[in-house]
């Protein structure tokens, strides 16, 4: 069965430049949700989007944006990386309604800032 | 706002053994409730959930209820295995339906080692 795949796995970036993590939902999946965990940290919430609209907010710095396009993908953007962004980005996907109850996580992007 | 505790680990057990992980919770109105967990190097895997109270979660041998009158959701399993070897994060969304499913709150994670 499709997963969630982002891309890409690794990344590294230097302080003060820019990056930009994808994020593929499992087909028919309406719903994108970010997070991001730091080492040894349990995953924060951070943005999710239904329908290309933003539906909830969490603990995103002003430094970072996403959004979801029409064939459902997402992209989170990060700029003025900060040595304390190194941390895995998850995505995950669900669909909206009581058509599901879970949802799918991506194996997630470490990012390391340097 | 809602919140997830998890018992501190690290846990470390014989094969065979029996695993209890505690969690608790506090949230307003009527949570679903998930164990993920997260193998080295790995994305988060949902291993069993529960919509609504006294429901029973169940997967791979892992059990875990939700109790509201406890508001609890312990994981259980009765005889691990080096492969169990991993970090468990409890975690809530804030109920049925809509995008509720994926804002989940999760716990702190409990790493979870078994030796031969």
């Amino acid at each position: 069965a499709a997963g969630v795949i982002q891309s890409p796995r690794h990344l590294i970036k230097e302080k003060r430049e820019t990056a930009t993590l994808k994020c593929y939902p499992i087909p028919r999946h309406d719903t994108v949700y970010w997070y991001q965990q730091g080492p040894g940290q349990d995953p924060q919430f951070l943005i999710s989007f239904y329908e290309k609209m933003q539906s909830d907010k969490g603990s995103i710095p002003d430094r970072f944006s996403a959004q979801q396009f029409s064939d459902y993908h997402s992209e989170l953007n990060m700029s003025s990386l900060e040595l304390g962004d190194s941390a895995l980005y998850f995505c995950a996907s669900s669909l909206y309604g009581t058509g599901g109850t879970e949802a799918f996580f991506g194996q997630g992007t470490r990012l390391t800032v340097v | 706002g809602n919140s997830v505790t998890q018992m501190e680990g690290p846990v470390t057990l014989s094969e065979e053994a029996f695993l209890t992980i505690n969690c608790t919770y506090t949230a307003t109105g009527y949570p679903s409730l998930f164990w993920y967990v997260q193998y080295p190097g790995e994305g988060l895997q949902l291993l069993l959930k529960a919509t609504k109270a006294d429901d029973k979660g169940s997967n791979k041998g892992f059990e875990a209820t939700y109790r509201k009158e406890t508001t609890s959701f312990h994981l259980e399993k009765g005889s691990v295995q080096v492969s169990d070897s991993a970090v468990y994060f409890c975690a809530l969304s804030r109920g049925a339906g809509g995008t509720s499913y994926g804002k989940l709150t999760f716990g702190q994670g409990t790493i979870l080692t078994v030796h031969p």
